[in-house]
């Protein structure tokens, strides 16, 4: 079974702090994505990596960074967090040739107060 | 732009009352249509996989069928374990993003 792990199921932070947030997948997929998921706004792409060290914007990226530096490994990262980063974080990962399905991460719900 | 677009926002069954939820999406070059389950504070669970019109796939309770235009998934003699958030996804050829619809939250009472 595909398996991507997020670090944290919860978490709460100060405004300002640096935040990290951890997906590791064991599929040896390329592709690997972070989405945020808020009430009536559905999934919203915030990056995704479609190689190591390769990464591009999604549509919502202001606030956020990525880091890729291995396969199976990345990061999400909150430079100052604010409350209106108070989310849910999913990670996914797929493949770029063959089944294009995306799996997910069981979610990181973020706290900003 | 890719559109998705799920309806009814919300549906309520009784146990054992079959329904239908609907996808509709404008893609230029589908590469696939995918369907989630996700239950309150957890990930998107993967279902299923579409890949052309007619195509049609069966798990347990639930069948996923695609036409040009829309998807369905049509939920057979419902239990209270179905319910859950159904979402919709389709990605376009030579792409990697998916594009999501908003969700068709599913309750079955028993």
């Amino acid at each position: 079974d595909v398996k991507v792990t997020q670090s944290s199921r919860y978490l709460v932070k100060r405004t300002g702090e640096k935040v990290f947030l951890e997906c590791v997948q064991d599929m040896d997929h390329e592709n690997m994505f972070w989405y945020r998921q808020d009430p009536g706004l559905g999934l919203r792409l915030i990056y995704f990596s479609y190689d190591v060290k390769m990464k591009e914007k999604g549509d919502i990226p202001e606030g956020y960074s990525v880091s890729r530096e291995k396969k199976e490994r990345f990061s999400l990262i909150l430079e100052s967090a604010s409350t209106n980063q108070t989310s849910m974080y999913l990670c996914a990962s797929s493949f770029v040739q063959g089944s294009p399905e995306a799996f997910f991460g069981q979610g990181t719900r973020l706290t900003v107060v | 732009e890719d559109q998705v677009t799920q309806s009814p926002e919300a549906l309520r069954l009784q146990e054992g009352e079959s329904s239908s939820l609907n996808c509709s999406y404008t893609v230029s070059g589908l590469r696939g249509l995918f369907w989630y389950r996700q239950d309150p504070g957890k990930g998107p669970e993967f279902l299923f996989t579409l890949y052309s019109a007619g195509e049609e796939k069966e798990k347990e309770r639930l069948k996923a069928t695609l036409t040009k235009k829309e998807s369905f998934l049509h939920i057979t003699a419902p239990k209270p374990e179905d319910s859950a958030t159904y979402l919709c996804a389709v990605l376009r050829s030579n792409d990697y993003k998916l594009s999501f619809g908003a969700g068709t939250t599913v309750t079955v009472r028993a």
